[in-house]
Order: structure tokens, then C-alpha cells, then sequence
């Protein structure tokens, strides 16, 4: 059982607008940064996000991060099929004194 | 390029040991604040350990702690994990990771170079 709780699934059409959440605690998301790592088939993850709300270089801004309270969550608007894939959100956690990931979402493109 | 390569991984049976390595190339790897990552077959990722940069700061999962141990060779560019104890629960891929930083506060889960990951198996 993750301490970072996400959906197991989502899903949108093209074009669409898609939200994934990321629900924490105090000692994690309410006191850290989030990030939101994004795993295609059969490869490594790849950093989408960044302190809440920060992309990378080369992450198109169709994806944006937000963070309010002991939750966060990952938007992309503009689904195209390319970003099926499975999302997790990750955090410090002070009480733990370590990293944290959500259980991760699985995002069809349908 | 910036790379990261994983290797060491293999079959192992319960109770026994594995040193995984991790080869950095592509940029100046003294400088980056590394972790291990793993995902365990059909699971979704678990933070394994973290290292600063220079080796002094130290955290590992409560899963493994007691069993696992990271460190890092700055001279050969190197990041390191030695797994005693193993368990069955320990089969997955694990992924090295890591970023720039050689601040005081380096151990989020701030990763923008990966490995591809190599496979452990556990298993009598």
C-alpha cells in the first residue's frame, strides 16, 4: 500500500483534458515538493515534472503540475495516443526520511 | 551522450547476496546526487536508497534497510548497490537514477537521468 495515493486508471479521447491526483499527508506532499514521472512500455521512467510545477527541457507544456494542501495533481490537456502510459507521482517524506511513490496511474488513450 | 548503465543483476536464491553496479558517462557524475529505483514484475515503482554526491548523506526504503547498501566511487563513475539477505520480494528491475545537485538538500525524488534497469531475481 503506497503512502501517495493515485488512481489506478484514467482514461480520455483525443484532445481531451485528463487530471490525474496524487493524495499524501502533511509529513510528505504538505511540506515537500511533488514530482510526476511518466513510464512508457517497457522503458524507464521519465521525469515530467519538477518541484509541483515545472517541466523539464522537451516536456511539452500540454502537461502541468499543481500542488494545494497534502495533494497534488497532473494535468494534460491536449491527450494525444503518445501519452498512454503509466504516471506516478513521488515526494519526500520527513516522517519516513525517505522517497515516496504513489502506486501509479495507468492512462488509456482511447 | 548522458548515460546510465545498470548491471550485475541475475538469479540468486533467498538469503543470498548480488552488487549491482551502475555506469555513468556523458557528464560529470561527482556532481550528481544518485538513487535506485525498482519495480518489482507488473508493480509500480519503489524508491530503493539515495546518495549525495559525495557519499556523506545516506537514506534507505525501511524494506531494506539492514540489507542493502549504496555507495559510489567518484573516481571510476560509479554508483553501487550491495544486496544481502535477499528475499523473494526483492525480484524486480532496478533502476539508478539521478540528478545534479551538490546542495544540502539533494535527496528529493528529483531523477533526470535513468538507466535502463537491470533484472534480480530471487528465487530457490
Amino acid at each position: 500500500q503506497s503512502v501517495l495515493t493515485q488512481p489506478p486508471s484514467a482514461s480520455g479521447t483525443p484532445g481531451q483534458r485528463v487530471t490525474i491526483s496524487c493524495s499524501g499527508s502533511s509529513s510528505n506532499i504538505g511540506s515537500n515538493y511533488i514530482y510526476w514521472y511518466q513510464q512508457l512500455p517497457g522503458t524507464a521512467p521519465k521525469l515530467l515534472m519538477y518541484r509541483n510545477n515545472q517541466r523539464p527541457s522537451g516536456v511539452p507544456d500540454r502537461f502541468s503540475g499543481s500542488n494545494s494542501g497534502t495533494s497534488g495533481s497532473l494535468a494534460i490537456s491536449g491527450l494525444r495516443s503518445e501519452d498512454e502510459a503509466d504516471y506516478y507521482c513521488a515526494a519526500w517524506d520527513d516522517r519516513l526520511s525517505g522517497v515516496i511513490f504513489g502506486g501509479g496511474t495507468k492512462l488509456t488513450v482511447l | 551522450q548522458v548515460q546510465l548503465v545498470e548491471s550485475g543483476g541475475g538469479v540468486v536464491q533467498p538469503g543470498g547476496s548480488l552488487r549491482l553496479s551502475c555506469s555513468a558517462s556523458g557528464f560529470t557524475f561527482s556532481n550528481y546526487a544518485m538513487h535506485w529505483v525498482r519495480q518489482a514484475p507488473g508493480k509500480g515503482l519503489e524508491w530503493v536508497a539515495f546518495i549525495g554526491y559525495d557519499g556523506s548523506n545516506r537514506y534507505y526504503a525501511d524494506s531494506v534497510k539492514g540489507r542493502f547498501t549504496i555507495s559510489r566511487d567518484n573516481s571510476k563513475n560509479t554508483l553501487s548497490l550491495e544486496m544481502n539477505t535477499l528475499r523473494t520480494e526483492d525480484t524486480a528491475v532496478y533502476y539508478c537514477g539521478g540528478r545534479s545537485c551538490t546542495g544540502a538538500v539533494c535527496y528529493g525524488p528529483y531523477m533526470d537521468v535513468w538507466g535502463k534497469g537491470t533484472t534480480v531475481i530471487v528465487s530457490s
